[in-house]
This record gives structure tokens, C-alpha cells and sequence, in this order.
């Protein structure tokens, strides 16, 4: 969704640097979440956030740390990347109605750590 | 906390041919069944979802039922166009407690429909 835009697209990295995933939405939506993809696993929970003051762990949070700069932005670090964070990650975000709603996806980052 | 298994992990169909994904889930108190499509080099887009409070949905050609007493749903897909081959994935949600506006989506399951 155009809506949701993630930087960078791709990225390959080496063991122990730092790395930052950067997530916007124009959508207006409070709840935004980190999600990683791997083959046959699906998409995991890493952390998410209700509202600007708000940070969750989700599943698989060690690792990751993230930060809620604005409504509008929610970035992802690996504080010392290691090769097993290869992974499709994306960002997602959803409205706040009171209940569970649609989440919309950015196109994700592919990040590669040798 | 919520498990969501989803079956198969691929499915291979002829172009005109109906497709069924299913999926199962373990927390009773779910309530929100959303399934997404997500195309290659893309992001996953929700193409239908359905709550508890209903046992089928119907959009086109796909189609959502949810069995809430044996705790499974499933996607079908009828007259499949070789634009349907993706990955699908199912998830479920709650609307209280731990699951609370979060999904857990299964594995995916990978449809490839051929000419």
C-alpha cells in the first residue's frame, strides 16, 4: 500500500553493525507494528505500538528495539545484527476503532546480515 | 496465546478450478478472521476477513466460513485466474486480553494456478 512506506528496500549489512528500518504512514493511524517473514514460519509480531507513548514487545523482541518518533513514524533497530535477523521485514499499520482492524502493509525491507 | 495453523503449505491448481485453504486456531475467545494475499516482491493486502458473529462471507469469486465451535475457517477461491497464484496467509484476533488488536497469522500457504 502506497500509504505505508518503508526505507530501505533492501539492505546487506555485516555482523555486529547497527541497523535502522524506517516505517511512515500517511494513513492517519494510531497502531503501527513490526513484523518479520521467513520461510514457513509466516509473519512474527517484533513490537508494536497504540499510540505515540506506547511501546510493546511482541513475540520475537530480543534483538530489536524500536522507536515511535510520531504518529506517523515507527523505526526498527538491530542494535548488533547477526545472520540468523535475515529476514523480509514489514511494517503495518491499523486504525484505533475500539477493536481488532485491518492492518495495511508497506512493501517491506530485505535485509540481509553476512 | 493464540496458535494459528494453516494448511496446505502449497497448492497447486488449473487455471478454472476452485482452490480451499484451511486454517485452525486456539484461543476460543478470537473473534476476527482476516485472510491476506501477498504477491511476489509485495506486501501482504487484505482481501477478506470475517467475525465471529458470522459464518460465511462472500466477495466474487472468494469466499471466507468459519466453524467457531470447531475452531477453524478456510478461504475458497472459485474459478482460479492465473493472477490469484500468491501467498495467502489466515490470522485471528481477539477483541480482549493478550490478543487485543494484534493478529497471528499462519504459516501462509503458497497457490500457484496454471495455465
Amino acid at each position: 500500500d502506497a500509504d505505508v512506506t518503508q526505507t530501505p528496500r533492501n539492505r546487506i549489512t555485516k555482523t555486529g553493525k547497527r541497523i535502522m528500518l524506517e516505517c511512515s504512514q500517511t494513513k492517519g493511524h494510531d497502531r503501527m507494528y513490526w513484523y518479520r517473514q521467513d520461510p514457513g514460519l509466516g509473519l512474527r509480531l517484533i513490537y508494536y505500538s497504540f499510540d505515540v507513548k506506547d511501546i510493546n514487545k511482541g513475540e520475537i523482541s530480543d534483538g530489536y528495539s524500536v522507536s515511535r518518533q510520531a504518529q506517523a513514524k515507527f523505526s526498527l533497530s538491530l542494535e548488533s545484527a547477526i545472520p540468523n535477523q535475515t529476514a523480509l521485514y514489514f511494517c503495518a499499520t491499523s486504525g484505533s476503532t475500539g477493536r481488532t482492524d485491518t492492518q495495511y502493509f508497506g512493501p517491506g525491507t530485505r535485509l540481509t546480515v553476512l | 496465546g493464540e496458535n494459528v495453523e494453516q494448511h496446505p503449505s502449497t497448492l497447486s491448481v488449473q487455471e478454472g478450478d476452485s482452490a480451499v485453504i484451511k486454517c485452525t486456531y486456539s484461543d476460543s475467545a478470537s473473534n476476527y478472521f482476516p485472510w491476506y494475499k501477498q504477491e511476489l516482491g509485495k506486501g501482504p493486502q487484505l482481501i477478506i476477513d470475517i467475525r465471529s458473529n458470522v459464518g460465511e462471507k462472500k466477495d466474487q469469486r472468494i469466499a471466507v466460513t468459519l466453524n467457531k465451535t470447531a475452531k477453524h475457517f478456510s478461504l475458497h477461491i472459485t474459478e482460479t485466474q492465473p493472477e490469484d497464484s500468491a501467498v495467502y496467509f489466515c490470522a485471528a484476533s481477539g477483541d480482549r486480553g493478550d490478543s487485543w488488536g494484534k493478529l497471528q497469522f499462519g504459516a501462509g500457504t503458497q497457490v500457484v494456478v496454471t495455465p
